[in-house]
């Protein structure tokens, strides 16, 4: 079983809709959290960075930590065509600060 | 442009030859990472550094893979007698350093071994 669960999507949703994507987890060391976009053949892109439990928000992006249930989500209000990406979660540990468990990642597909 | 830079964007080589990847960090960048990602899945750990110090290797780093990041700047990536199992995306990341994790990546160095 691997350490980081994410569903592998496609998820498709109409424009404007509200994207709800999360990943679970098994080892209740990991401390900081992370969601990256990533574009076909592209690099991986940080959008939001959390440490410990909690909620963050940054301008259409919200992500959520809840350490006790071990399952991290991010949403993205307001859809847009442009979000068309697959999304990747990361989280990792304080005494491994470089070593990352990346979810295999989502598929998310805004339609007009 | 000050992101994360690597050099070749694409690398077609033959089976059996080597081949070698450079990756230029974030300025000031503290920790440089090199990550795998195949087709259909997230990156997987390959090694880190702090300045010029290897500080952790993944079991997925075999003894044809080598990584150096001389005087702490760039990092080279090395793969030995590749095998058609070493196509992928190879990734490097950085981040500021110590008790920052936010890593920023670069666009990749997509390899195919034919």
């Amino acid at each position: 079983q691997k350490e980081v669960e994410q569903d592998p999507g496609p998820l498709s949703v109409p424009e404007g809709a509200i994207v709800s994507l999360n990943c679970t987890y098994s080892n209740s060391a990991f401390q900081y959290f992370m969601w990256y976009r990533q574009y076909s053949r592209k690099g991986p892109e940080l959008l939001m960075y959390t440490y410990s439990s909690g909620n963050k928000e940054d301008g259409r992006f919200t992500a959520q930590v809840d350490k006790s249930s071990k399952y991290i989500s991010l949403f993205i209000r307001d859809s847009q065509p442009s979000d068309s990406a697959t999304y990747l979660c990361a989280m990792g540990t304080t005494d491994s600060w470089g070593k990352f468990q990346f979810g295999a990642g989502t598929q998310v597909v805004v339609t007009p | 442009d000050t992101g994360v830079s690597q050099n070749p964007r694409h690398k077609i080589t033959k089976r059996g030859q080597n081949v070698t990847f450079r990756c230029d960090p974030i300025s000031e960048h503290n920790r440089l990472y090199w990550y795998r990602q195949t087709l259909g899945q997230g990156p997987e750990f390959l090694t880190y550094f702090q300045n010029e110090a290897q500080l952790e290797k993944s079991r997925l780093l075999s003894d044809r893979f080598s990584a150096e990041r001389p005087k702490g700047s760039f990092s080279t990536l090395e793969i030995q007698r590749t095998e058609q199992g070493d196509s992928a995306m190879y990734l490097c990341a950085s981040s500021p350093g110590t008790g920052v994790a936010e890593a920023f990546f670069g666009q990749g160095t997509r390899l195919t071994v034919v």
